[in-house]
């Protein structure tokens, strides 16, 4: 089955320490996108990647790092310097599109994380 | 600039209908509907492209009024399946770009 694959579902780390947060996409879709969702704010952007080798900062890339070294990995490194990383993370990803139309993103099931 | 979604949230008995704007201070070029359950992924319902189109899925469609930089979802007939939280994601420029969202409506659907 194709789709978005993330890991861990929960993860705790201690105040300080760098984490990392998979995401695995088989669809072979060329964009992918990291969210972050907090109570009551919706969904905001923190990187984004168009092709391999490339990513943009999103609006609070601040404290986040991300690499896109092959098509269907775009792993997101939350830092120490992230002041207050407990939330919910989301992958997406979406083809790209030769026309320059907008095209639909899917989510993966998300890593809630939680900073002690 | 992030759309606005209105109401907040809303509550509707089983069969009842609900409407859903989102609206937005800039042109929009799309504007992309998703629901999501607690905890879990956003799943996606529905794609409008400037034109002023209306599309549907099941018993849920949408309108676009670009000269009014707005769209609307419209839930006919709820069931208790349609209980989740309602986001509008709007396109950043007329091409594949990551999107914009708004902040959510909750809907409760209640037997």
């Amino acid at each position: 089955d194709g789709g978005i694959t993330q890991s861990p579902k929960y993860l705790f780390r201690k105040e300080g320490q760098n984490v990392t947060l998979s995401c695995e996409q088989n669809l072979n879709h060329d964009a992918m996108y990291w969210y972050r969702q907090d109570p009551g704010q919706g969904l905001r952007l923190i990187y984004y990647s168009q092709i391999v080798n490339d990513f943009q900062k999103g609006d609070i890339a601040e404290g986040y790092s991300v690499s896109r070294e092959k098509k269907e990995s775009f792993p997101l490194t939350v830092t120490s310097a992230q002041k207050n990383p407990t939330a919910f993370y989301l992958c997406a990803s979406s083809t790209s599109s030769l026309a320059g139309l907008p095209n639909t993103q899917y989510f993966g099931p998300g890593t809630r994380l939680t900073v002690l | 600039q992030q759309p606005v979604q209105s109401p907040q949230a809303v509550i509707l008995r089983e069969g009842e209908d609900a409407v859903i704007n989102c609206s937005s201070s800039k042109a929009l070029y799309s504007v992309h509907w998703y629901r999501q359950k607690h905890g879990e992924a956003p799943v996606f319902l529905m794609i409008l492209l400037k034109g002023g189109e209306q599309k549907g899925h099941e018993k849920i469609s949408a309108s676009f009024n670009e000269k009014k930089q707005q769209s609307s979802l419209y839930l006919t007939a709820s069931q208790l399946s349609y209980s989740g939280t309602y986001f509008c994601g709007t396109g950043r420029g007329s091409g594949n770009t990551p999107l914009v969202f708004g902040k959510g409506t909750r809907l409760s659907v209640i037997a």
